[in-house]
């Protein structure tokens, strides 16, 4: 069945840190992929999207690309802070009547000041 | 003007009780889903109801049941609660065909004694 791997965690970067949180997924069929981001004590919230083959979504200075040929969508920021110190999930939905969300087991990211 | 909303926060039962936990969404969508989140932040679908029809059903015990009394609610109700049943339930909505972005509710945290 389909399904998402992260790197994984704790990730410690200190502020300003490039980060990168690699994500994998396998899927029969082109799969939307998003990131989301868990901050504590809170729901999730969609971070970045992308539907098709080298989309590239971003937002809040996050980037991902989705790259077919290398079934990946990895989460990019070149300067990270305090306040991005959260629980990251990579997640794909199979377009699939259902619309369920197959997540990642999370990768946790803590920056210091 | 809460998007995706969840009662209560906190719950906090004893074995073998029976617990409801509610969830309401405001932004007009078609499609509710519920999600269980364990110890280690693995986040796996239980249920999702599209137009109040259950579309979703995993291998979920049979103690657990969703109600939809119409598109906005999604319900969940547990019996006979077990301590393996302690975890963060989200519930979460979406449009079909909006490349399945889901809203999430803040959680509904359950502890079993």
């Amino acid at each position: 069945g389909d399904s998402v791997t992260q790197m994984e965690g704790p990730v410690t970067l200190s502020e300003e840190a490039f980060l990168t949180i690699n994500c994998t997924y396998t899927a029969t069929g082109y799969p939307s992929l998003f990131w989301y981001v868990q901050y504590p004590g809170e729901g999730l919230q969609l971070l970045l999207k992308a539907t098709k083959a080298d989309d590239k979504g971003s937002n809040k200075g996050f980037e991902a690309t989705y790259r077919k040929e290398t079934t990946s969508f990895h989460l990019e920021k070149g300067s990270v802070q305090v306040s991005d110190s959260a629980v990251y999930f990579c997640a794909l939905s199979d377009r699939s009547n259902t619309g369920k969300l197959i997540f990642g087991q999370g990768t946790t990211l803590q920056v210091k000041p | 003007d809460t998007a995706v909303s969840q009662t209560p926060k906190y719950l906090v039962t004893q074995m073998g009780n029976d617990k409801s936990i509610k969830c309401e969404q405001n932004l007009g969508h078609d499609t509710m889903y519920w999600y269980k989140q364990d110890s280690k932040k693995f986040l796996k679908i239980m249920f999702s109801y599209n137009n109040k029809e259950l579309i979703i059903n995993e291998t979920v015990p049979n103690r657990f049941s969703p109600k939809s009394p119409d598109k906005a609610h999604l319900n969940l109700h547990i019996n006979s609660l077990e301590l393996g049943d302690s975890a963060v339930y989200f519930c979460a909505s979406s449009q079909r065909g909006a490349d399945n972005e889901q809203f999430f509710g803040p959680g509904t945290r359950l502890t079993v004694l």
